[in-house]
């Protein structure tokens, strides 16, 4: 079946970068976007960007462009999110998701906390 | 960016009564050449990620209830839960994904009344 296994929960001083991992596994890798998305505490979702794991392609929204990276291994079908510069306003449960139509399957979400 | 309005924040249900949501796209999510709305529904409960109940604004996923319904074209829309049941307290959201930022309604909380 298919699953999204992600790295575990990270805190961070702000400034820091974080990488989030996301180990995909039941399906070919290479053929479905991975998408991240993020929900601050008691708040609601914000898309951060998908990447293209057969060809490493990602279009990331404009509030994160300058400080996000999403990469791919294909030898592990692992899909990466790296923010830098972190503020306290991270703080929140990032999400890797994949779907064609509408995100079916999602991760466990990954907490970041960043505070000094 | 596409902007989601969900309507109303919370919503508070007796048990077996009809539950609605609404949620309004700041353009249209239709797309003309195959008239699809890509528009869906997720529901989510407290510590875990949503779950997809509706895509296509209208098709229930599998395994979804029927009391689950999705309606509307173009930048409105509905979901309805005909007879809410116990487990269905939760947060709903509605997203789009027409374009790129995907973005998000801002959530609909339903309780029991």
């Amino acid at each position: 079946q298919v699953q999204l296994v992600q790295s575990g929960a990270e805190v961070k001083k702000p400034g820091a970068s974080v990488k989030v991992s996301c180990k995909a596994s039941g399906y070919t890798f290479i053929s479905y976007e991975i998408n991240w998305i993020r929900q601050a505490p008691g708040q609601g979702f914000e898309w951060m960007g998908w990447m293209n794991p057969k060809n490493g392609n990602t279009d990331y929204a404009q509030s994160f462009q300058g400080r996000v990276i999403m990469t791919r291994d294909t030898s592990t079908n692992t899909a990466y999110m790296e923010l830098n510069s972190l503020r306290s306003d991270d703080t929140a449960v990032y999400y890797c998701a994949r779907g064609a139509s509408g995100l079916y399957y999602w991760g466990q979400g990954t907490l970041v906390a960043v505070s000094s | 960016d596409i902007v989601m309005t969900q309507s109303p924040d919370s919503l508070a249900v007796s048990l077996g009564e009809r539950a609605t949501i609404n949620c309004k796209s700041s353009q249209s999510v239709l797309y003309t050449s195959n008239n699809k709305n890509y528009l869906a529904w997720y529901q989510q409960k407290p510590g875990q990620p949503p779950k997809l109940l509706i895509y296509l604004a209208s098709t229930r996923e599998s395994g979804v209830p029927d009391r689950f319904s999705g309606s509307g074209s173009g930048t409105n829309f509905t979901l309805t839960i005909s007879s809410l049941q116990a487990e269905d307290v939760a947060v709903y959201y509605c997203q789009q994904y027409y374009n790129i930022p995907r973005t998000f309604g801002g959530g609909t909380k339903v309780e029991f009344k």
